[in-house]
C-alpha cells in the first residue's frame, strides 16, 4: 500500500519568506509526527498529532513554527519568516497508535522535504 | 544524562564479521523500544521492535536489559549493505514521548 508521502521534496526559499510543508500519512494512521534533521545531525522532534489534536508541541523551536492536521489525515507544517538556521530536512512519520485504543508505536517515515533558506 | 545515548561510531567492521552496539536510556518508565536504520540522505526505516524476551530477525538480534536500562543490536555475518546509521528509539509510557538517539554509524568494509 501507499506509504507516507511528503511534498515538496525540495524547497529553496529566500530568508524571510513563509513556507508550507505537507505530509500525507498512511491511511488509517491516527498518530502523526514531525521531525527536523539538520545535516549530519540526529532527529529533532517538533510536534505530535493524535487525530487532529496536538498533545505535544514541545519541540517547536519558536513561534514561527506551526502545524495543523485536518480530517485525521493531511498535516501541514508552516514556517513563517524563514531563517537560514531553518535549513534542514523535515521528516514526517505516522503510526497506528491511538491513545486509549492501543495500536503500534512503530513509525513509518516519509522521504522528507529538504528545505534550503538562502 | 541524555535520555537516549548511543556511541556515534563510526564502527568499521570487515564484511562477514559480527558487530554489536548498545543504547542506554535514562527513564525507567520507558516501555517500547525500537531500532531503525537510516541510510545516507534517506529517511529512517524501522528495522525491528525490541521485545522484553529479546527477538531475532534473520541476522539481526535485539536484546533489552531493563535492569541496566539498555538495548542492544547484534548483526551477524555483516554485509556491505548493512552500512548505515542505526537509531535507537525509546517510548516513555507516561507521556507517550518517543525519543530518538543520535545514531551509531556502521561501515562494513569489503
Amino acid at each position: 500500500g501507499a506509504g507516507v508521502s511528503q511534498s515538496p521534496s525540495n524547497k529553496v526559499t529566500e530568508k524571510g519568506k513563509d513556507v508550507e510543508l505537507r505530509c500525507d500519512p498512511i491511511s488509517g494512521h491516527t498518530a502523526l509526527y514531525w521531525y527536523r534533521q539538520r545535516l549530519g545531525q540526529g532527529l529533532e522532534f517538533l510536534i505530535y498529532f493524535q487525530g487532529n489534536s496536538a498533545p505535544d508541541k514541545s519541540g517547536l523551536p519558536s513561534d514561527r513554527f506551526s502545524a495543523e492536521r485536518t480530517g485525521e489525515s493531511v498535516s501541514t507544517l508552516t514556517i513563517q519568516r524563514t531563517q537560514q538556521e531553518d535549513s534542514a530536512v523535515y521528516l514526517c512519520a505516522s503510526s497506528t497508535h491511538s491513545q486509549g485504543l492501543g495500536g503500534s508505536y512503530e513509525q513509518y517515515f516519509g522521504p522528507g522535504t529538504r528545505l534550503t533558506v538562502t | 544524562r541524555k535520555e537516549v545515548e548511543q556511541d556515534p561510531g563510526p564502527f568499521n567492521v570487515p564484511e562477514g564479521a559480527t558487530v554489536a552496539f548498545n543504547c542506554t536510556y535514562s527513564n525507567s518508565a520507558s516501555q517500547s523500544f525500537f531500532w531503525y536504520r537510516q541510510d545516507c540522505r534517506k529517511e529512517p526505516k524501522l528495522l525491528m521492535s525490541v521485545y522484553s524476551s529479546g527477538n531475532e530477525d534473520g541476522r539481526f538480534t535485539a536484546q533489552l536489559n531493563r535492569a541496566s536500562q539498555y538495548i542492544s543490536l547484534l548483526i551477524r555475518d555483516s554485509k556491505l549493505s548493512d552500512s548505515a546509521t542505526y537509531l535507537c528509539v525509546v517510548r516513555v509510557n507516561r507521556d507517550d514521548k518517543i525519543i530518538f538517539g543520535k545514531g551509531t554509524r556502521l561501515h562494513i568494509l569489503p
